[in-house]
Formats: structure tokens, sequence, C-alpha cells
């Protein structure tokens, strides 16, 4: 069965400092991967996601992801970290449904990412 | 381009009631998918449409139905309210349905957050 972890509840950073946010991923097949962000009382929008044969993927608002196959992760990261960055982030792999094709997606726990100024 | 909109933004009911929530896709976008958030079991996925067909189901109980329009607006409706149910339900919106050959990513509203009492 596919899956994602995220092994870090909270993650702090002071803003100018590069930032990681951790994922591993458990998949049949190829990963279908992707990083969302959540601030407070709102959705889920839309970072970056995984495209096959990029092992540096770049995304929204600077992020970028790092994708190790031989480490199963795909962790999300940003090169100098802002307050705005503060917010839930969610990894994700979409589902592997042998009858047929699907949009599901699989999340992980999320991510609190707290920037401090 | 508008986004996902889901309406209402917010729902208090009591126990035993039942409610309707909708969603209105991204123009031009055939799939939508249904996800419970809440606290304690995070991010849950709970049914897929594509084209008016129910193509997946998550592992709720039957109180929980939804469906799709030809114009692909869906609408999802939760029977018999229990305290349980209250969370945020989140809408997302996909171009097309996710195949072994494409990565589509989805598109999420703002949710419509529901407290039953």
């Amino acid at each position: 069965a596919q899956s994602v972890a995220q092994p870090e509840d909270q993650v702090n950073v002071a803003e100018g400092n590069p930032l990681t946010v951790k994922c591993t991923y458990s998949v049949s097949g190829n990963p279908y991967l992707f990083w969302y962000v959540q601030y407070p009382n709102r959705g889920l929008q839309f970072l970056l996601k995984y495209i096959t044969g990029d092992n540096l993927v770049k995304g929204s608002y600077g992020f970028e992801a790092e994708f190790n196959k031989s480490q199963t992760s795909f962790h999300l990261k940003k090169p100098s970290a802002l307050v705005s960055d503060s917010a839930l982030y969610f990894c994700a792999v979409r589902d592997w449904n042998y009858g047929g094709a699907t949009n599901k997606l699989i999340f992980g726990t999320g991510t609190l990412l707290a920037v401090q100024p | 381009k508008a986004g996902v909109t889901q309406t209402p933004r917010y729902l208090i009911k009591t126990r035993g009631q039942q409610v309707t929530l909708s969603c209105s896709p991204i123009s031009g976008h055939r799939s939508v998918s249904w996800y419970q958030q809440t606290p304690g079991q995070g991010l849950q996925f709970l049914f897929e449409y594509f084209s008016e067909t129910q193509r997946n189901k998550g592992n709720f109980p039957g109180r929980f139905s939804g469906r799709q329009f030809s114009n692909s607006r869906s609408e999802m409706n939760v029977s018999t309210l229990e305290l349980g149910d209250s969370a945020l339900y989140l809408c997302a919106s996909s171009l097309e349905l996710g195949t072994r050959g494409m990565n589509t990513e989805a598109f999420f509203g703002q949710g419509t957050r529901l407290t039953v009492v």
C-alpha cells in the first residue's frame, strides 16, 4: 500500500536560515509525490510535485524538493526561510489503484513549520 | 481563472440532522475528490468522482454520500450527523483522472468547516 511519513510534528527555524521539512515514502510502482501547504482556516495550496527523472524539483514561493530514490525520501527545502512561510506542510502520494486511474491522495500527518523573526 | 469554490464556508448542525456541502471545481476540471480533515485523523479520503461517476470511495460509513453533476459540480451529503463528523471538509479538483502516465496535481478549495453540536 502507498504511504508517506513525516517524522517531525514541528520544525523551528530562524528567518533567513535554510529550512527542510522531511518526507519519506513507500510505494508500489512509480512514486507520484506532492507537497501542499495549509495556512490557518484555509484549504491546501499546491507547492510542487515530483517529476520522474528530476531529483530536484522547483515549486512555488521559492520552495524546492529533493527526491532520493535510495533513501525513499522527498524532502521539502527552501534556501532562506521567511516568517510568512510559517504554516502546516503536507507530503502526499497518489494512491495505486490496480483497477484503474485515480487522483486519490494519501497524506502524511503534516509538519508545522514555525519561522522565528 | 477562478479556483475551487466550496459553499458554505461554515456550518453548525445538530446531531441527527443531515447536511449537504457543495463544490464547484476549476473550470474545465472533470475530476473532483472530497477529504475530511480532523486533528485526530488528519486528512482522509472520502470519495472521488469523474464524469459523474464515483471512481473511488474511502473507508467511511454509508451516511457519507456524494454525487457529481454534468457540469462537474459536486455535492456531498452526510445524514444522521454525529459529533465525530465535526471537521473541515475539503474538495479538490483535477484536470483529468490520474493514470500511470500522468502526474496530475489537485487544487483544493477553502473547505467547509462543519461543527456538529
